[in-house]
Formats: structure tokens, sequence, C-alpha cells
């Protein structure tokens, strides 16, 4: 079945390191890649995807590359803020037929100091 | 602005208690889906629906159910509250697109059966 792997947590950064967050996954088929995020106290929200091989998902300052030859999904960014301490989840959907259902990662928590 | 509701954000019910949790999203998506989130195990789907008046049973059904009744509305039923059911539960809706689709998740109802 399908699975995501992402690295355990928590991380602990000082402002403006830059962050890398492990993200590997099985899955047959051709999946869709996603990253989460959820701040304290509130619901997941998407921060990028991508939907094929090769694709670069970015926002805010974060990327991930679907690299299908490591089926990684590593999440990036170069300069991280206190705002960005979060909870983050990859995630993936089996693409085709009537698979809708995400598979989560079990989330790694960030922890931004100033 | 899309929107997922959640009915409360905490609730407190007593073991053995029948347990509503709502969601409604007014998105028009035709699919919804419930999750529960735990500390270390991340986020398991409970049940989803594609359509009014259907639904599949996702991970972890035992001990609930689900109704949907219109498209914008997803109930979760706990029939008789365990404590093992304390959790935090997370709605969410989707469009109809199969693997390529984010999801949209509401706050959370963060419940506790004493």
């Amino acid at each position: 079945g399908n699975s995501v792997t992402q690295m355990e947590g928590p991380v602990t950064l000082s402002e403006e390191a830059f962050l890398t967050i492990n993200c590997t996954y099985t899955a047959t088929g051709y999946p869709s890649l996603f990253w989460y995020v959820q701040y304290p106290g509130e619901g997941l929200q998407l921060l990028l995807k991508a939907t094929k091989a090769d694709d670069k998902g970015s926002n805010k300052g974060f990327e991930a590359t679907y690299r299908k030859e490591t089926t990684s999904f590593h999440l990036e960014k170069g300069s991280v803020q206190v705002s960005d301490s979060a909870v983050y989840f990859c995630a993936l959907i089996r693409g085709g037929g009537s698979n809708y259902k995400l598979t989560f990662g079990k989330g790694t928590l960030l922890t931004v100091n100033p | 602005d899309v929107k997922v509701t959640q009915s409360s954000r905490y609730l407190v019910k007593r073991t053995g208690e029948k347990v509503f949790l709502e969601c409604v999203q007014d998105m028009d998506h035709e699919n919804m889906f419930w999750y529960r989130q735990d500390p270390g195990l991340g986020l398991r789907l409970i049940y989803f629906s594609y359509d009014v008046k259907m639904k599949e049973k996702g991970d972890i059904p035992e001990g609930y159910s689900v109704s949907r009744e219109k498209k914008e509305r997803f109930s979760l039923i706990l029939e008789s509250a365990s404590t093992n059911q304390t959790s935090m539960y997370l709605c969410a809706s989707s469009p109809q697109g199969g693997g390529r689709t984010e999801q949209y998740f509401g706050p959370g109802t963060r419940l506790t059966v004493t």
C-alpha cells in the first residue's frame, strides 16, 4: 500500500537558518505529492504540491521537488523565520481512478527561535 | 475565500454518550473527509464521502459512523464515546478530480472523553 515517511522531529533552528525536512514515499502508479502546514491551534493548510516527476512546488519561500528516481519530496527553505514554527506534513494521493485518499506522514514539528 | 467550518473547537463528553461532530463546506465540493490526529501517529482517515448519501470506510472506522444528507454537510457520529476516542478531529473537503486535487481542512475539534 501507499506510505509516507518523513524525518522525525522536533527540529529546532535559529532564525535565518536553512531548513530541510526529508520525505520519502512508497506508492503504486504516479502519485501527486503535497506538503501541508499546521500552525498552532489551526487546521492543516496546503503549503505546496507537485503532480508529476521533476515538478517543483513552491510557496512562501518553501520549495520541494518531486524526485521519482529517489521517491522523495524533501521540503527546503533558505532562511526560516519565527513565523514558520509549525508542524509540517508530507502527503500523497495516488493518481488515477477514484482514489481520493490522502496518505500522510506523521508530521515534523519545527520550532524557529529568534 | 474557501471555507470549511466545524461546529465546535473544543468538546468534552462522558463515556457512553452519543457525540455528533458537524462539518460544513461552502465550496460545493463533492468529496468530504473525517480524520483524527494523534501525537506520533499523524492523521488517519476515519471515513470519507464522494457524494450525497455515499460513504466509504477509511483506515480506522471502528466506533464511528457518518452521515451526509446534503452536499455541504458531513457529520461524524460516535455512537458510544470511549476514552480512546479522545483526539483532535479534522474535517476536509475536495473537489472532484481524483488524484490531483488538494484537500481543504477545517480548524479541528478537540474532543475529550472522560
